[in-house]
């Protein structure tokens, strides 16, 4: 079955800086990676995807990058604000199964 | 956007009680709803696949007479923690897609189920 692998586990940056989380799939008929934002005790938050067909979509501060021949896509937030700071997880599942793996998760923490 | 809600949002029992989790598609017939549970400080890991009308589909490792799932209409999926231990206190959560070709689940609010 589908394994996600996400990396770093923590990420300290400080605000205004870029943070960069990386998320690597293992089955190639995975064709569909959103990217999720989760506060404490909340539910996971949608804030971008990307779709096999597509190298790279960005939404203002936030963008998201796919290599399929290597099997990792990345999200890339720009200006850093401490409202960005929540635990971020990528996912990954193949067209029409709506069954997600989740990668591990990253803490982000913006220090002002 | 589709709306999915999930209730109730916090439970406290005794070791050896039931708990049922209630999860609903507001807005939305879910012909397929996803139950995940979140141990603090990690990953949201898929327990089963909840299908109308027909059994659930469990992942490798989570024993379906434990936790029972009931998809009994396009609205609701119920999951029942049967017979608790401290092990299974967790954040279990549901989710759904509206299946209108765009991949997205919508995800409910989040149960704390906490074991003593």
């Amino acid at each position: 079955g589908e394994n996600v692998e996400q990396h770093p586990s923590t990420l300290s940056v400080q605000e205004g800086d870029s943070a960069v989380i990386k998320c690597t799939y293992s089955d190639s008929a995975s064709n569909y990676f959103p990217w999720y934002k989760q506060e404490l005790g909340k539910r996971p938050q949608l804030i971008i995807d990307i779709r096999s067909n597509v190298g790279e979509k960005k939404d203002q501060r936030i963008a998201v990058t796919l290599n399929k021949t290597a099997k990792h896509f990345s999200l890339h937030i720009t200006e850093t604000q401490p409202e960005d700071s929540a635990v971020y997880f990528c996912a990954a599942s193949t067209r029409g199964t709506y069954k997600y793996i989740f990668g591990t998760g990253t803490r982000l923490k913006v220090l002002a | 956007g589709a709306v999915v809600s999930q209730h109730p949002s916090r439970v406290i029992c005794k070791s050896g009680t039931s708990v049922k989790i209630e999860c609903r598609s507001l807005d939305f017939q879910a012909t397929t709803m996803f139950w995940y549970r979140q141990f603090p400080k990690q990953s949201l890991m898929l327990m089963a696949t909840s299908n109308e009308g027909s059994k659930a589909t469990y992942e490798q490792g989570v024993e379906k007479d434990k936790f029972l799932i009931n998809h009994a209409s396009l609205t609701l999926s119920t999951l029942t923690v049967t017979s608790a231990h401290p092990e299974d206190s967790s954040f279990y959560i549901c989710s759904a897609s509206d299946r209108d070709g765009n991949e997205k689940l919508f995800f409910g609010s989040g149960t704390q189920l906490s074991v003593l």
